[in-house]
């Protein structure tokens, strides 16, 4: 099973600052890794596919690159509805994991 | 606006089993994977199950293999998850969500409609 990481833990920030979040594999996954954004009580909801594709209706803010094993999620300019947690999850390899979460909260 | 209602949640005692429900009339249900994921509480989220959209292909998460039953009824948009020999550690919030199709490939494993949930707690 593949084990992703997620760094930082939290990221505190302001409204306005770029936010770059971090998800590595323990192997090579190709370019299969999606972000997801899940606040307090809610779905998590996905931002990004194979790596680099923003989903429907997802803000041009959010971008996602890498490929293989090191993966970056970046916030150009947070806004303050962008305070969540943020999953990285792989299809890459059977069976389909998750990061643990990077918490971007308010500075 | 495509939404996923899940149902069937609540307490159970260990050993015990619920089935949990999920429906969504608003896209034709038949022509996606779904799957089940659950987020137990503060901690992050697991993969569970997957349903092809014939119902022909079934796979499960080791944690839950023999335990678990996933199926659905496609004429009444409805998936379901049937859990048996609950334990302490299933306690969680569990989503249905759908695995989107990107052009004719529908076996993708990501997920891009999710439920709001529902919460199994399962203690004596």
């Amino acid at each position: 099973e593949i084990v992703l990481t997620q760094s930082p833990a939290t990221l505190s920030l302001s409204p306005g600052e770029r936010a770059t979040l971090s998800c590595r594999a323990s192997q090579s996954v190709n370019n299969y890794l999606a972000w997801y954004q899940q606040k307090p009580g809610q779905a998590p909801r996905l931002l990004i596919y194979d790596a680099s594709n923003r989903a429907t209706g997802i803000p041009a803010r959010f971008s996602g690159g890498g490929s293989g094993t090191d993966f970056t999620l970046t916030i150009s300019g947070l806004d303050p509805e962008d305070f969540a947690v943020y999953y990285c999850q792989q299809r890459g390899n059977w069976p389909p994991t998750f990061g643990p979460g990077t918490k971007v909260d308010i500075k | 606006q495509v939404q996923l209602v899940e149902s069937g949640g609540g307490l159970v005692k260990p050993g015990g089993s619920l089935r949990l429900s999920c429906t969504d009339s608003r896209f034709t249900f038949s022509d996606y994977y779904m799957s089940w994921i659950r987020q137990a509480p503060g901690k992050g989220l697991e993969w569970v199950s997957y349903i092809s959209g014939n119902g022909r292909t079934i796979d499960y998460a080791d944690s839950v293999k023999g335990r678990f039953t996933i199926s659905r009824d496609n004429a009444k948009n409805s998936l379901y998850l049937q859990m048996n020999s609950l334990r302490a550690e299933d306690t969680a919030v569990y989503y249905c969500a759908r695995n989107p199709c990107i052009g004719d490939e529908c076996y993708n494993f990501f997920f891009d409609l999710w439920g709001r949930g529902t919460l199994v707690t399962v203690s004596s």
